[in-house]
C-alpha cells in the first residue's frame, strides 16, 4: 500500500532561518509528487510539484523540493522563511494508478517575526 | 477565475441520517475528487469522478457514494450517518483525469453528527 510519512508534525522557526521539512514517501509504481500548503484560514494550495525530469524543483514563494530517488524522499526547502510561511505543508504523492492523491500527516511551520 | 466550491460550509447531522455535500469545480477542469480529513487520520481519498463516471474510490464502505453531473460539478451522499463520519469533506477539481495534473481543492464542508 502506498504512504507518505512526513518526519515533523510541528516546526517552530524564526524568521530568516533556514527550512527543511522531510517527506519519504512508499509507492510501488511511477509516483508523481507535490507539495501542498494551508495557510491559516484559506484552501490547500499547490506549492510545487514533481513529475519527470530534474528532481530539483522549484515552486513558488522561494520553496524548492528535491526528489531522491534512491531514499524516496522529497524534502521541501526553503533559504529564508518569513513570518508569512506560517501553515500547514503536505507531502503528497500521487499515482498513475487510479489518480488518487495520498497526504502524508501534515507538518505545522510557525514562524516567529 | 472562479476557484472549486463548496456547499455548504457547515451540516449539523444526527445518527441515522443521510447527507449530501455539493462541490462545483473550477470551469473547464472535468475530473471531481472527494476526501475525507477526520481529525487524527489525516487526508484521505474518497473519490474520483471523471466524464460523469466513478473512476476510484478509496477505502470506505459502500454508504459513501456520489455522482458527477453533466456540467462536471458532484455530490458525495453519504448514508446512515455514524459519529465518526464527522469530518471536513473536500472536494478537488483538475483538468482531465491524469495523475500530473495538479488538484485544486475547495474549503470543505463540516459534517458534524451528533
Amino acid at each position: 500500500a502506498q504512504s507518505v510519512s512526513q518526519h515533523n508534525h510541528h516546526v517552530i522557526l524564526s524568521e530568516a532561518a533556514s527550512l527543511e521539512l522531510g517527506c519519504n514517501y512508499s509507492y510501488g509504481g511511477t509516483v508523481n509528487l507535490f507539495w501542498y500548503v494551508q495557510y491559516p484560514g484559506q484552501h490547500l494550495q499547490l506549492l510545487l510539484k514533481y513529475f519527470s525530469g530534474d528532481p530539483l524543483v522549484k515552486g513558488i514563494k522561494g520553496f524548492e523540493a528535491e526528489f531522491i530517488k534512491s531514499k524516496f524522499s522529497f524534502n521541501l526547502r526553503k533559504p529564508s522563511v518569513q513570518w508569512s510561511d506560517t501553515a500547514e505543508y503536505f507531502c503528497v504523492a500521487g499515482s498513475n494508478a487510479g489518480n488518487m492523491l495520498t497526504f502524508g500527516g501534515g507538518t505545522r511551520l510557525m514562524v516567529k517575526p | 477565475e472562479a476557484g472549486v466550491t463548496q456547499s455548504p460550509t457547515h451540516l449539523i447531522k444526527t445518527r441515522g441520517q443521510q447527507a449530501t455535500l455539493r462541490c462545483s469545480p473550477i470551469s473547464g477542469h472535468t475530473s471531481v475528487y472527494w476526501y475525507q480529513q477526520a481529525l487524527g487520520l489525516g487526508l484521505q481519498f474518497l473519490l474520483w469522478y471523471d466524464e460523469g463516471e466513478e473512476r476510484n474510490r478509496g477505502n470506505f464502505p459502500p454508504r459513501f457514494s456520489g455522482r458527477q453531473f453533466p456540467n462536471y460539478s458532484s455530490e458525495l451522499n453519504v448514508n446512515a450517518l455514524e459519529l465518526e463520519d464527522s469530518a471536513l469533506y473536500l472536494c478537488a477539481s483538475s483538468l482531465e483525469g491524469w495523475a500530473n495534473q495538479p488538484q485544486h481543492f475547495g474549503d470543505g464542508t463540516r459534517l458534524s453528527i451528533l
